[in-house]
């Protein structure tokens, strides 16, 4: 099945820097890779999200690759700000059969922005 | 707001005890899926069903069964808790077949 391994567990760094977090995953049948930032208290967010027949997609601060070859995939944050703080998820989606699907997450990455 | 609803948003019960936790999917949304989160771990995918029909299992326990109704809301019926079982439950909803999933703010349980 599907394993998707996020590194690192862990992230600090100061305000205004940029910080990336990497995800590996297993099934070269994944097709769709989403990010969520989660909040203390809250529900994953999808902040963004990429598709196996792109190689790179922006939204503002953010942005994601995909390696499909290496069956990688990153996010990127710049310029970061105190807000940026949570922890992320990376994903795979796993299509089973038409109507079925399962994401499956990695293990988190708990992000701490220091101003 | 996603759009996902769930209730209640906290809920203690003693161990042995059985519990429905409920989920309303965003407008249109035909998929609804199930997660655990444990202290401090990741999102163990629990169940998806698909307008009505069971889809998909992940490492849901027998004592754990779900359901979705005609009006596409859902219900996580949990039995038999036990300590272990304390957890934040999500639900995420989609229009199914690889498209976007939003999460609903969980259902915090903690089994005493």
């Amino acid at each position: 099945g599907e394993n998707v391994e996020q590194h690192p567990s862990t992230l600090s760094v100061q305000e205004g820097d940029s910080a990336v977090i990497k995800c590996t995953y297993s099934d070269s049948a994944s097709n769709y890779f989403p990010w969520y930032k989660q909040e203390l208290g809250k529900g994953p967010q999808l902040i963004i999200d990429i598709r196996s027949n792109v190689g790179e997609k922006k939204d503002q601060r953010i942005a994601v690759t995909l390696n499909k070859t290496a069956k990688h995939f990153s996010l990127h944050i710049t310029e970061t700000q105190p807000e940026d703080s949570a922890v992320y998820f990376c994903a795979a989606d796993l299509l089973i059969i038409q109507g079925a699907q399962k994401l499956v997450f990695g293990q988190g990455t708990r992000l701490t922005i220091n101003p | 707001d996603s759009g996902v609803t769930q209730t209640p948003k906290h809920l203690i019960t003693a161990t042995g005890q059985r519990v429905t936790l409920r989920c309303s999917p965003r407008s249109g949304d035909l998929s609804v899926y199930w997660y655990q989160q444990s202290l401090d771990q990741g999102l163990q995918f629990l169940i998806q069903y698909y307008n009505g029909e069971e889809r998909a299992k992940g490492n849901i326990l027998e004592r754990f069964s779900a359901q979705q109704f005609p009006d596409l809301h859902s219900e996580l019926n949990l039995s038999s808790l036990e300590l272990g079982d304390s957890a934040l439950y999500f639900c995420a909803s989609s229009g199914g077949g690889g498209a976007e999933a939003f999460f609903g703010q969980g259902t915090r349980l903690t089994v005493v």
